[in-house]
């Protein structure tokens, strides 16, 4: 499975947009885009995933590039609610990696 | 109401004294996986099945054993327990929809530690 690439920590205002990067320049054909959040010690829980077009649901958008080696979320009006780690994850047929993810801190 | 339950939720045990996390989801879910979090490590993968009798290993998969007999459960099994293997450990469900495993859904948690 591609590993993924996201920084460690981001800050953003409450109501402001929040732009979370991901970079998996080694993703192939068949390999999806997950995005997962999780708050403390709870389950991680799940945001949105692609393949190759852009993506929106009622928490995020998603948006991956045209060559899919890298993708954005996007949480249009962060509340403090959303103050989490969030992971970025490539994978296929069942096996999921993991990385460090983004710690984001939504500040009033 | 759709869930992921595990049991425990806390367990203090010794070196070597076998144990059995449950984990069952009422969704019914094709794919169930177990995971551990450590710090610093961030979330691993230890055992995956994507249907019943079918299991796979993750990337953490030496100290456990898994078994999918029926699709609704996913025990965790440690046969020999040891101090490495002290860590939060999470169960997930999913649909299987070809390539794609769409939303997991994760457990609580199960917090262990192995004296």
């Amino acid at each position: 499975d591609a590993k993924t690439t996201q920084p460690p920590s981001m800050d953003c205002a409450e109501g402001r947009a929040a732009n979370l990067p991901c970079n998996h320049s080694t993703i192939s054909g068949n390999e999806y885009v997950y995005w997962y959040r999780q708050i403390h010690s709870q389950g991680p829980q799940y945001i949105i995933h692609g393949l190759k077009n852009n993506e929106t649901n009622e928490m995020a958008s998603l948006i991956i590039t045209e060559d899919r080696k890298s993708s954005t979320l996007i949480l249009p009006h962060a509340t403090l609610r959303d103050t989490a780690v969030y992971y970025c994850i490539v994978h296929r047929w069942g096996k999921l990696q993991f990385g460090a993810g983004t710690q984001v801190v939504v500040t009033p | 109401e759709a869930q992921v339950t595990q049991n425990p939720r806390y367990l203090i045990t010794v070196t070597g004294k076998k144990l059995t996390v449950t984990c069952s989801q009422n969704m019914n879910h094709e794919y169930m996986s177990w995971y551990r979090q450590d710090p610093g490590l961030g979330l691993r993968q230890i055992y995956y099945s994507m249907n019943v009798e079918v299991t796979d290993k993750g990337d953490v998969p030496e100290g456990y054993k898994v078994s999918r007999k029926e699709k609704r459960n996913f025990p965790l099994i440690l046969e020999s327990p040891s101090p490495n293997q002290t860590s939060l450990y999470f169960c997930a469900s999913g649909r299987s929809g070809g390539l794609s495993y769409n939303e997991q859904f994760f457990g609580p948690g199960t917090r262990l530690t192995v004296l």
